[in-house]
């Protein structure tokens, strides 16, 4: 298996673009979850989604920030407009979630380093 | 802020010692993650402790959860020089603002030096 996959992994822009991230999730997997890591605040759970249902969304910082899972296999986290303290490292982790979701591993793939400029 | 807080926020030792690294959390728990990061990549899941466990080994790991103090440590015997890493935490919340999601401390960076 290939694992989550993200793309891209580095994303320089300016600030006041928009800025998409992608991820691809583990075949077969039901649950999927985007993160932000910066130094300052480590590691911050964004939104997660179950069978492509956004469930707790709680953690997007503000209107700027939307996400979307179309279908099983891709999801995407979308910044507009994007801002210098958006830059941070996201990650899209993906887990199985066939039973109680608290249990499950979270595979989490590579990563996107994005610097707004 | 973070749920979990681990301590020490850097460790350095020698090949072949043992690492112990601390979290503690503040609010209730269905279970507790340890996790680990390689520079420059993403997280990988290491062991979990649900709350009505005290113990578990996987390998050279070994996992306490201590729910009265809230805390729980992480230790890694016969450490190598690919130990080298980040490990965070990650508290399962039961309740409170942290129910139904992995909220992760701010991580330990672990040295092993060959």
């Amino acid at each position: 298996d290939a694992g989550v996959i993200q793309s891209p992994r580095h994303e320089v822009t300016e600030m006041g673009q928009e800025v998409t991230l992608r991820c691809k999730p583990i075949s077969g997997h039901n649950s999927l979850f985007w993160y932000r890591q910066t130094m300052m605040r480590g590691l911050e759970l964004l939104i997660y989604f179950n069978n492509n249902v956004p469930i707790d969304d709680s953690g997007m910082p503000e209107d700027r920030f939307s996400a979307k899972m179309p279908n099983a296999s891709f999801s995407t986290l979308k910044i507009q407009p994007s801002e210098p303290r958006d830059s941070a490292v996201y990650f899209c982790a993906s887990s199985l979630a066939l039973g109680q979701l608290n249990t499950d591993t979270q595979y989490f793939g590579p990563g996107t380093r994005l610097t707004v400029l | 802020s973070q749920q979990g807080e681990e301590d020490p926020q850097a460790l350095s030792i020698q090949e072949g010692e043992n690492a112990t690294m601390n979290c503690s959390y503040k609010t209730s728990i269905n279970n507790l993650q340890w996790y680990r990061q390689n520079s420059g990549r993403g997280l990988v899941h290491l062991i979990l402790i649900r709350s009505n466990e005290r113990e578990k080994h996987s390998g050279r790991l070994r996992v306490t959860l201590d729910t009265s103090k809230k805390s729980s440590s992480l230790l890694i015997t016969a450490s190598r020089a690919a130990d080298t890493a980040s490990y965070f935490c990650a508290t399962w919340g039961a309740g409170g603002t942290s129910y139904g999601k992995l909220t992760f401390g701010q991580g330990t960076i672990l040295t092993v030096h060959p």
